[in-house]
C-alpha cells in the first residue's frame, strides 16, 4: 500500500535560511510524487512533482525536489526562506493505479522567523 | 481558467439542521474528491467519483453525510442531521485521467455547527 511519511510536523527557520522538509514514501509501483503548500483559509495549492525523468523537480516560488529512489524520498527545498513561505506543506505519492486519489502525508508547518 | 469552486466559503449553522455543500470541478477532469480537514484528523479523504460514479465512500464517517454528483460539472456534500462535531474546513478536488495528474482543490468551505 503506498504511504507517506513527514518528518517534522513543524519546522521553523529564519529567514533568509535553508528550507528543508523532508518526505518519504512507500509504494508498490513507481511512483508519482506531488509537494502541496497550504496557506492560511486556502485549499491546496501544487508546489510541484516529479512523475518521469529528470529527477530534481523545479516548482513555484523558488522551491525544487529531488527524487531519490534509493532513498524513498522526495524531499522539498529552497535556499534562501521568505516570511511568506509560512504555510503549511503536504507531500502525496499517487496511488498503487491511476484510477486511485493521492495519498497525503500528514503535513509539515513551516514558520519563518525574522 | 477557472479553478475549483466551492460555495458557500462559510457556513454557520445550528445543530440538526441540513447543511449542503457545493462542488464546480475544473471541465474535462473525471475524477471528483471530497475531504474534511480538521486540527485534530488533518486531511482525511471522505468520497470519490469518476465518471460522475462513486467509487469509494469508505471514508464518509456516518450515514448523516450523502455525496452526489448529477453531472460532470456539479457535486454535493450532505449532512442531515448535522452535529457539532462535523464542524471542519470541507475541501472538494479535482483531477483529470492518470496517476500523474495533480488533484486541484477548491478554496473550501469552513462549516460552524453549532
Amino acid at each position: 500500500a503506498q504511504s507517506v511519511t513527514q518528518l517534522g510536523s513543524h519546522v521553523s527557520v529564519s529567514e533568509g535560511a535553508l528550507v528543508l522538509l523532508r518526505c518519504n514514501y512507500s509504494s508498490s509501483v513507481p511512483p508519482y510524487l506531488f509537494w502541496y503548500v497550504q496557506y492560511p483559509n486556502q485549499g491546496l495549492q501544487l508546489l510541484l512533482k516529479y512523475t518521469t525523468g529528470a529527477t530534481l523537480v523545479k516548482g513555484i516560488n523558488g522551491f525544487e525536489a529531488e527524487f531519490k529512489k534509493s532513498e524513498t524520498s522526495f524531499h522539498l527545498t529552497k535556499p534562501s526562506a521568505h516570511m511568506s513561505d509560512a504555510a503549511e506543506y503536504f507531500c502525496a505519492v499517487s496511488g498503487n493505479s491511476g484510477n486511485t486519489p493521492l495519498v497525503f502525508g500528514k503535513g509539515t508547518r513551516l514558520s519563518v522567523i525574522a | 481558467d477557472a479553478g475549483v469552486i466551492q460555495s458557500p466559503r462559510h457556513e454557520v449553522t445550528e445543530m440538526g439542521q441540513e447543511v449542503t455543500l457545493r462542488c464546480k470541478p475544473i471541465s474535462g477532469h473525471d475524477y471528483l474528491f471530497w475531504y474534511r480537514q480538521t486540527m485534530m484528523r488533518g486531511l482525511e479523504l471522505l468520497i470519490y467519483f469518476n465518471n460522475n460514479v462513486p467509487i469509494d465512500d469508505s471514508g464518509m464517517p456516518e450515514d448523516r453525510f450523502s455525496a452526489k454528483m448529477p453531472n460532470a460539472s456539479f457535486s454535493t456534500l450532505k449532512i442531515q442531521p448535522s452535529e457539532p462535531r462535523d464542524s471542519a474546513v470541507y475541501f472538494c478536488a479535482s483531477r483529470g485521467t492518470g496517476g500523474n495528474q495533480p488533484q486541484h482543490f477548491g478554496d473550501g468551505t469552513r462549516l460552524s455547527i453549532l
